[in-house]
């Protein structure tokens, strides 16, 4: 079966600066691997998705298939980038809403 | 306006009845999810449809039930049966299951208390 581990639940950093949030994944097959981010009081939507290789909001992740990780990361943080992220995965060729979630990891972006 | 709306926002239930949880999507979408949110644990996946008149049960379908008559709604039910409901729940759709370039939309959002 599929994991996602995000073995951050907190993580705080100051404006300005680099931002890592880390996620590990297994599974036996060919994974999709996607970030999903909640701001407060809005829905949780898709901030990127790995077949695509493109930078949402100065945000950018690559797949390691070596290590099994998808890790996000921006170079400059900001103080609106504050939100819940979430990693998850989808099995490739199968219905791309059925995902398999990480634990979180709440960033918290200080002035 | 489209999108995903779940309703109540905020629902109490008495230990030992079955509660339904609403969700209607207006994007012409063909697969729905529910997903159950608790402190840590992430999103965990209960049940998914991919066409109406079929679904199937995720990682933790005991004590739900489902059902989809019509493409737009997915009702989920949460039954006596279930001994943790307490939790925010999460409906999501996806335009089409086997499109790579698909995402899930997610609703707002019900929380689900039982006193």
């Amino acid at each position: 079966a599929q994991r996602v581990t995000q073995p951050e639940k907190l993580l705080s950093v100051f404006k300005g600066a680099p931002v890592e949030l880390k996620c590990n994944y297994s599974y036996s097959g060919s994974p999709e691997l996607f970030w999903y981010v909640q701001y407060s009081r809005q829905r949780l939507q898709l901030l990127l998705r790995h077949i695509s290789r493109e930078s949402i909001k100065g945000f950018t992740a690559d797949l390691n298939k070596g290590e099994t990780s998808f890790h996000l990361k921006k170079p400059f943080a900001q103080e609106e980038d504050s939100a819940m992220y979430y990693c998850a995965l989808s099995e490739w060729g199968t219905s791309y809403g059925k995902l398999t979630f990480g634990q979180g990891t709440i960033l918290t972006v200080h002035p | 306006d489209g999108g995903i709306t779940q309703s109540p926002k905020y629902l109490f239930r008495k230990e030992g009845q079955n509660v339904t949880l609403s969700c209607e999507q207006n994007l012409n979408h063909d697969a729905m999810y529910w997903y159950r949110q608790d402190p840590g644990q992430g999103l965990r996946l209960i049940y998914y449809s991919q066409i109406v008149n079929d679904f199937q049960k995720g990682d933790i379908a005991e004590g739900y039930s489902v059902s989809r008559e019509k493409k737009e709604s997915f009702p989920l039910t949460v039954t006596s049966a279930q001994k943790n409901p307490t939790a925010f729940y999460l409906c999501a759709s996806s335009i089409r299951p086997s499109n790579m370039n698909t995402e899930a939309f997610f609703g707002q959002g019900t929380r689900l208390t039982v006193v």
